[in-house]
Formats: C-alpha cells, structure tokens, sequence
C-alpha cells in the first residue's frame, strides 16, 4: 500500500511554455502533499506544502505565480510550471502523507524530469 | 530557520565493512525520518524515530534517536551491494518544517 504516482515521469517543453506535473496517492487519502525539486546528486529541496481544499504553502524563495499548485482533492495534486525557463529544469518529486493511518513518514512519487530547451 | 547536517557526504567502502552516516539538526525535533534514494530512483522510507533516545533495528540497519532530539545515526552492519544509494535524514519540527538533510551517498566495492 501506500503508493504514489506522477505524471509525465519525463518532460521536455521549450522555453516560454508551461508544464503541468500530476501527483496521485492511489490507495490512500493524502491529506498533506509535498512539492520538492531535486538537483543532480544534491538534497530534496521542499518547494511548498499542500492541503487538500486550501492554498498551498510555499517555502522562502519559491515563487508562488511561477509554480502553481492546486489539491482539488484528497488524491490528487498538480504542480504547473509557468513560462518555464532552461533554469527550471530539475526533477521535481510529490510525496504525500496519509495521516489517518497515524505515521509522519512520506510517500514518495517517482519523479518528474524536466527539461526546458 | 531549521538546518539538518549530515556526515559524511559520501562515503565508499568495502563490502563487509560496517557504514554509519549521522544526522545533525539546528532545533529539536518532534520526530526524524530516515529515507533512501537509489542511483536513478525515488526516495523511499525506512523509519520513523520518535521518542528520546530510541534504537530500531531493521536487520543489519540500526536507526539511533539521540537524548536531546537533535541528531541520530544510522548504521549498517557488514554492506551489501545492495546497500549502494543515497541516505536521507529528514527533521521533523512538530509539523512546522520538515527539512531534508544533504545526504549521504554510499558506494560499497565488491
């Protein structure tokens, strides 16, 4: 149990365009989603925090008009790269938590590439 | 705000060989988490440390919470190639931040 998923697992969109990114938990309710970006062989970087019915929370430096996240319901969550720029390029990972279940830890998704040319 | 440290930042050894990374954090933690992320691949959960001073074992991984909540370790008996990825602690602030520490990349050699 406790699976998620995202959608596309790679992207190559061209500079100026914007990207959508989808994040499903498939057999839970997740309550509370995560947004990270990670670069090459460094840490997961928390973009912003969302709950399902409200405004996400975004971390210091992330810029809320540029990615644009939206948790219409209790499994699903987007995240929408705006006029996407060559620097936006990185692997974006969802995770989510289920807290019914009573544990903190995260689900991971797999992942998304993107590369904007 | 809340940093978490981790050391080492890589780490190589032979298989066999005992491996311990440990993780620092700025603020006391309500609870640390500790994630592993394979060459190519998604972090992926291992456990979760609660309570002051805790010790869990997961076969040859023993995960340590130390008495002040502030760092922990982790540590694998006799490595495996199997063992080869990246070890993540994650600090959890009563649910006020949750911050990924740098990490600790593993090679063992065979």
């Amino acid at each position: 149990g406790a699976v998620v998923s995202q959608h596309p697992s790679r992207v190559i969109c061209k500079s100026g365009t914007s990207v959508k990114i989808e994040c499903r938990s498939l057999d839970f309710q997740a309550t509370t989603m995560f947004w990270y970006r990670q670069f090459p062989k460094q840490s997961l970087m928390l973009m912003a925090t969302s709950n399902e019915g409200s405004k996400a929370t975004y971390e210091q430096g992330v810029e809320k008009d540029k990615f644009l996240i939206n948790h219409a319901s209790l499994t699903l969550s987007t995240l929408t790269v705006t006029s996407a720029h060559p620097e936006d390029s990185s692997f974006y990972i969802c995770s989510a938590r289920d807290m019914d279940r009573g544990f903190y830890e995260q689900y991971f998704g797999p992942g998304t590439r993107l590369t904007v040319t | 705000g809340q940093q978490v440290m981790q050391i080492p930042q890589y780490q190589h050894v032979q298989e066999g060989e005992d491996f311990t990374t440990y993780c620092n954090s700025s603020t006391t933690l309500s609870n640390i988490q500790w994630y592993k992320q394979r060459p190519g691949g998604h972090p992926v959960f291992l456990i979760q440390l609660v309570k002051s001073g805790e010790v869990k074992k997961q076969k040859r991984l023993t995960f340590q919470f130390g008495e002040a909540k502030k760092n922990s370790s982790l540590h694998i008996t006799a490595t495996q190639t199997t063992d080869v990825g990246t070890y993540f602690c994650a600090g959890d602030n009563y649910g006020q931040n949750f911050v990924f520490g740098p990490g600790t990349r593993l090679s063992v050699l065979p």
